[in-house]
């Protein structure tokens, strides 16, 4: 396992359609998070999970945002409706419970015209 | 609020000096401090941590420093070299925070001179 895996790397979209994004995690993580980062930013949490429990979302994550850990391993994150303001780089990543081991992966660059 | 933020927002070295990059932060709940490295176009990578209670930690050519007293963190990269350019985040999460969710700044970029 080299790390936690993004798909796509980028993706460009229409306004008003509906993307979807995977992250593979590192496999002995129990943790994985999303975050979204605009230019000049520093990532912003927006979800993680424990295993299959998604266990926290942030205000950030509206309703046309969905995740889903289905099995406790790989995770998807929907956006429905996008908007312009959803361009960004949504970045995965996973950690031990302990927190240690925290690892993002290389992000998916979305740009919605 | 709660707020990790970074005194420079750039910087330039010459290489194979030293850089010494900081950042404050408001949370004196925090436990756990992360530096990454962010290469344009790439995710975030990981290059030291400190818990909150060691006050120094020592990498390959990095060192973390904390100083919960005045809340200050900072990242000293020794023989910088022209690799090393990149913006460089500093992370906490709060002790109170189980989930891991980490509070970012808005970087500091640091640019080396051959």
């Amino acid at each position: 396992d080299t790390g936690v895996s993004q798909d796509p790397r980028h993706k460009i979209t229409k306004r008003g359609q509906n993307v979807t994004f995977r992250c593979d995690p590192i496999s002995e993580h129990n943790r994985l998070y999303w975050y979204r980062q605009t230019l000049g930013q520093g990532p912003e949490f927006l979800t993680y999970f424990q295993n299959e429990a998604q266990l926290e979302k942030s205000r950030l994550l509206s309703d046309r945002f969905s995740a889903e850990r289905p099995k406790g391993s790989f995770s998807t994150l929907e956006i429905q409706r996008t908007e312009q303001g959803d361009s960004a780089m949504y970045l995965c990543a996973s950690s031990r419970d302990s927190g240690y081991g925290y690892t993002f992966g290389s992000g998916t660059r979305l740009t919605v015209v | 609020g709660e707020s990790v933020g970074l005194h420079l927002p750039t910087l330039s070295v010459q290489e194979g000096d030293n850089s010494i990059i900081n950042c404050a932060y408001s949370n004196s709940a925090s436990d756990y401090f992360i530096w990454y490295k962010q290469e344009s176009g790439k995710g975030p990578q990981f290059i030291i941590d400190i818990r909150s209670n060691m006050d120094k930690r020592q990498g390959q050519r990095v060192t973390v420093l904390l100083n919960k007293t005045v809340k200050h963190l900072s990242l000293q990269i020794a023989a910088t070299q022209p690799g090393d350019s990149a913006v460089y985040f500093c992370a906490e999460i709060p002790v109170y925070n189980q989930g891991g969710k980490l509070i970012f700044g808005q970087g500091t970029e640091l640019s080396v001179k051959p």
